[in-house]
């Protein structure tokens, strides 16, 4: 079965800190998102990799394709930061348009 | 400003009642998808359409119904075959090129309760 794994399903930091989120799959994959949904419900798209490492501002996804793992680090972390972070991936030989996603990664930082 | 507007962000339905969610872009987008989003677990695909006049199930597609006649416009209708319909849907289109990967834009979602 193919399933995307979050860690830590809640993580709660102080602003300033330097927060990670981790994404673990299980089959090869053409491309893996990072989304942040706010509390009203909306979704952003962060970044999206197939390999190597993106930077945003503060935000810094990785991702290492031989581990079926990716990071996403945010830098000098903030109470607008606070939201549920989302990965998702589409597998390779899989529908073209499919995505499976995590269960989320829920971030409060507290001021 | 292009986006994806999702009506209305909150819904109420009877038992044994249909009801539709409006999804719109203005993104000039060819791919439309609709999500279900429970407590606890990830986003789910209902159906998904690649171009107008076309569409296919996703994993949970029992109980809904779309159409797609316009480009701009995909709306899901919640039938009354749906038994567990109360969840938070979400709307999402993307471009379809010659590479697969293309990121997927989100609307605001619709909060769907039963009374």
């Amino acid at each position: 079965k193919n399933e995307v794994e979050q860690s830590p399903q809640n993580l709660t930091a102080q602003e300033g800190e330097f927060i990670t989120i981790n994404c673990s799959y299980s089959v090869g994959i053409s491309a893996l998102h990072w989304l942040q949904q706010h509390p009203g419900g909306g979704i952003v798209s962060l970044f999206m990799l197939s390999s190597g490492k993106k930077k945003h501002g503060r935000l810094i996804a990785t991702i290492n394709i031989q581990e079926k793992h990716s990071s996403l680090h945010i830098t000098a972390s903030h109470p607008r930061d606070s939201a549920v972070y989302i990965c998702a991936v589409r597998y390779s030989g899989g529908s073209n348009y499919k995505l499976t996603f995590g269960k989320g990664t829920l971030l409060t930082v507290n001021p | 400003d292009g986006g994806i507007t999702q009506s209305p962000k909150y819904l109420f339905r009877k038992e044994g009642q249909n009801v539709t969610l409006s999804c719109e872009q203005n993104l000039n987008h060819d791919a439309m998808y609709w999500y279900r989003q429970d407590p606890g677990q990830g986003l789910r695909l209902i159906y998904y359409s690649q171009i107008v006049n076309d569409f296919q199930k996703g994993d949970i597609a029992e109980g809904y119904s779309v159409s797609r006649e316009k480009k701009e416009s995909f709306p899901l209708t919640v039938t009354s075959a749906q038994k567990n319909p109360t969840a938070f849907y979400l709307c999402a289109s993307s471009t379809i090129q010659y590479s697969r990967n293309q990121p997927q834009h989100f609307g605001d979602g619709t909060r769907l309760s039963i009374l």
